[in-house]
């Protein structure tokens, strides 16, 4: 079955950096994006950006901009995503999620990041 | 404040049917697909509708959506205590060139 595991909770001190992995298996890794979604306590979901693993291409929130690198390995079917400078603001529950918004919509989700600064 | 409006909370009665709006542009939901998630507290996430009415095949037919211009819908019926969650609604926009979701409906059983 499709499964996307992530790495585990992370707590940083403000300025730091974090970078969260998601392992995918089950399907080929090349055929769907990897978006990443977060969560803070109590609050909606954010999307925060995507990675095509077929051509590389990334996409991200304005906000987010210049603080957020998502990257992947396809030999591991792994995706990547790092978040520079952190705040408070950045304490939340962060998700890889497969899927595409026009196609079939977030399918397969990770079971969840915790990162507290 | 969400691009994509959703009313912060619904209710109604085991048995009786209930419906989420999530209200948008032409920018999303009026040229994009719209999408809904499931989440009780604690857990993940999960997908309950894509392309606006499709379900994936293990979600039960009590759950509904569709599109009309500028918003959509999710509809519960045959409402029961385990629909107790939030949810939340979701699409691309073309203008912001962003994902979008809702800002969430918690769904209450009285």
């Amino acid at each position: 079955q499709v499964q996307l595991v992530q790495s585990g909770a992370e707590v940083k001190k403000p300025g730091a950096s974090v970078k969260v992995s998601c392992k995918t298996s089950g399907y080929t890794f090349t055929i769907s994006d990897i978006n990443w979604v977060r969560q803070a306590t109590g609050q909606g979901l954010e999307w925060m950006g995507y990675i095509n693993p077929n051509t590389g291409k990334t996409n991200h929130i304005q906000r987010l901009q210049g603080r957020i690198t998502m990257t992947m390995d396809t030999s591991i079917s792994t995706a990547y995503m790092e978040l520079n400078s952190l705040t408070s603001e950045d304490t939340a529950e962060y998700y890889c999620v497969r899927g595409r918004w026009n196609s079939y919509g977030m399918d397969v989700w990770g079971q969840g990041t915790t990162v507290t600064v | 404040q969400s691009v994509l409006t959703q009313p912060p909370s619904v209710s109604a009665a085991p048995g009786q049917k209930v419906t989420i709006s999530c209200s948008g542009s032409s920018s999303n939901i009026g040229n994009n697909y719209v999408s809904w998630y499931q989440q009780f507290p604690g857990s993940v996430p999960k997908l309950l509708i894509y392309q606006n009415d499709k379900r994936p095949s293990q979600i039960p037919d009590r759950f509904s959506g569709s599109k009309s211009d500028t918003s959509a819908t999710l509809a519960i019926t045959g409402l029961q205590t385990g629909d107790e969650a939030d949810y939340y609604c979701g699409a691309w926009d073309r203008s912001l060139n962003v994902g979008l979701f809702g800002g969430g409906t918690k769904v209450t059983v009285l």
